[in-house]
């Protein structure tokens, strides 16, 4: 099993949609979690940190629930541009990240 | 610009040779990684340095893989008699490196993209 997990996907919605992508993590002693955004051929940029109170930026949220050991994310009026693969990130040190396998959205006209 | 860098950006290599790839931090970011990403996957950790010292590189595959930072900012991987098992996208990142969930953040560079034929 690995050790930070994902659905794969393709998620495909429609323009305006709202989609939520989970990612569980195996090691409890996790601490810090991460959503990058990797746009096709490109490198992986950091979309946001997931704190335990959970966060919101604009039209995007993260949530982490300790209990169940799943971080997710929210994307709400999906727009063509948000079309790319989200990589969740667990780090259970200072810098070693672990990443899942990436889900791929699709926002269709 | 002030990001990561890395070169070549791809790489064609015969089954044997020796590859070096090349990969410049942000300005005065003290830690640095290299990654392997497989099509389709996401990138797997391969060894990271603070300043010039290799602190883990219990990611490198085989003994074929080398890295080094020799002066604390560029680095470089080093493959030798690369495998077709090899082709991938190396990644480079960087980070402040201090204390703090912020300070850790990583920041990626494009990547090299290795085929070995």
């Amino acid at each position: 099993r690995k050790e930070v997990e994902q659905d794969p996907g393709p998620f495909n919605v429609p323009e305006g949609a709202t989609v939520a992508f989970n990612c569980t993590y195996s090691n409890s002693a996790s601490q810090s979690f991460f959503w990058y955004r990797q746009d096709c051929r490109k490198e992986p940029k950091l979309l946001m940190s997931v704190y335990s109170s959970g966060n919101e930026d604009g039209r995007f949220t993260a949530q982490l629930n300790r209990a169940s050991q799943y971080i997710s994310l929210l994307i709400r009026d999906s727009k063509l541009s948000d079309s790319a693969t989200y990589l969740c990130v667990g780090s259970s040190g200072t810098y070693k990240y672990i990443f899942g396998t990436g889900t791929r959205l699709k926002v269709l006209a | 610009g002030a990001g990561v860098s890395q070169s070549p950006r791809y790489k064609v290599a015969k089954r044997g040779q020796d590859v070096a790839l090349r990969c410049d931090p942000i300005s005065g970011h003290v830690s640095l990684f290299w990654y392997q990403q497989a099509l389709g996957q996401g990138p797997e950790f391969l060894t990271y340095f603070q300043n010039e010292a290799q602190l883990d590189k219990s990611g490198l595959p085989s003994d074929r893989f080398f890295a080094e930072r020799p002066e604390g900012s560029v680095s470089t991987l080093k493959i030798q008699r690369t495998q077709q098992e090899d082709s991938a996208v190396y990644l480079c990142a960087s980070s402040l490196g201090r204390s703090g969930l912020a300070k850790n953040i990583q920041y990626f560079g494009a990547g090299t993209r290795l085929s070995v034929l």
